[in-house]
């Protein structure tokens, strides 16, 4: 069975500090991706990574970096926060080659808060 | 500019009737379309996908329709159970592997 986790389910930090969420996956996954949702937006691809030490910009990179040293763990990084990024992060890894999109698989979520 | 739309914030349906959500898209490019379902505190889990090539696809209570030439899809749960109430997105992508792009998502409250 998949698993998707994601080191922390909430997170309060200020304006300016360096925020570190972190995903790892236990299937070997190549692809993963990290979207924030928020209310009437849909879930909005921030950055995503197809192997270790790659990664692509989605649709809303500013503000934000990732890292991919280990094929197991995907880092959402924001620089210095800001209270727009206050937000529900969803890390997501993709089963590679079963085919169709639905074999994704998305971890429980990091709800922060930026004050 | 959204992709991918769903023009319903929120629907409320009685147990036991059918719970219709729709969902536009505008990229022709789109080959699988997905409803993925999400409850408050967890992630979103994937529910029932379409391909390009068929109009239909069930799956128990679930079913999803699509039409292509009017760049719609629908998901129908028949009957509906309070289980149900959740955020539903409708989702595409141009490739399996591919990114997906997500709808804004519907909240589904099913009445008992």
């Amino acid at each position: 069975d998949v698993k998707v986790t994601q080191s922390s389910r909430y997170l309060v930090k200020r304006t300016g500090e360096k925020v570190f969420l972190e995903c790892v996956q236990d299937m070997d996954h190549e692809n993963m991706f990290w979207y924030r949702q928020d209310p009437g937006l849909g879930l909005r691809l921030i950055y995503f990574s197809y192997d270790v030490k790659m990664k692509e910009k989605g649709d809303i990179p500013e503000g934000y970096s990732v890292s991919r040293e280990k094929k197991e763990r995907f880092s959402l990084i924001l620089e210095s926060a800001s209270t727009n990024q206050t937000s529900m992060y969803l890390c997501a890894s993709v089963a590679p080659g079963e085919g169709l999109a639905g074999s994704w698989y998305f971890g429980p979520g990091t709800r922060l808060t930026v004050t | 500019d959204q992709q991918v739309k769903q023009n319903s914030p929120s629907l409320s349906v009685q147990e036991g009737r059918i719970s219709i959500l729709n969902c536009d898209y505008t990229n022709s490019m789109f080959d699988y379309f997905l409803w993925y379902k999400k409850y408050p505190a967890e992630g979103p889990t994937f529910l029932i996908s379409i391909s390009s090539i068929k109009d239909k696809n069930e799956d128990g209570r679930f079913t999803v329709f699509l039409n292509k030439s009017a760049k719609h899809l629908s998901l129908h749960i028949v009957p509906s159970q309070p289980g149900d109430s959740a955020v539903y997105f409708c989702a595409a992508c141009k490739t399996s592997y591919d990114k997906v792009i997500f709808g804004p998502g519907t909240s589904l409250s099913v009445i008992p």
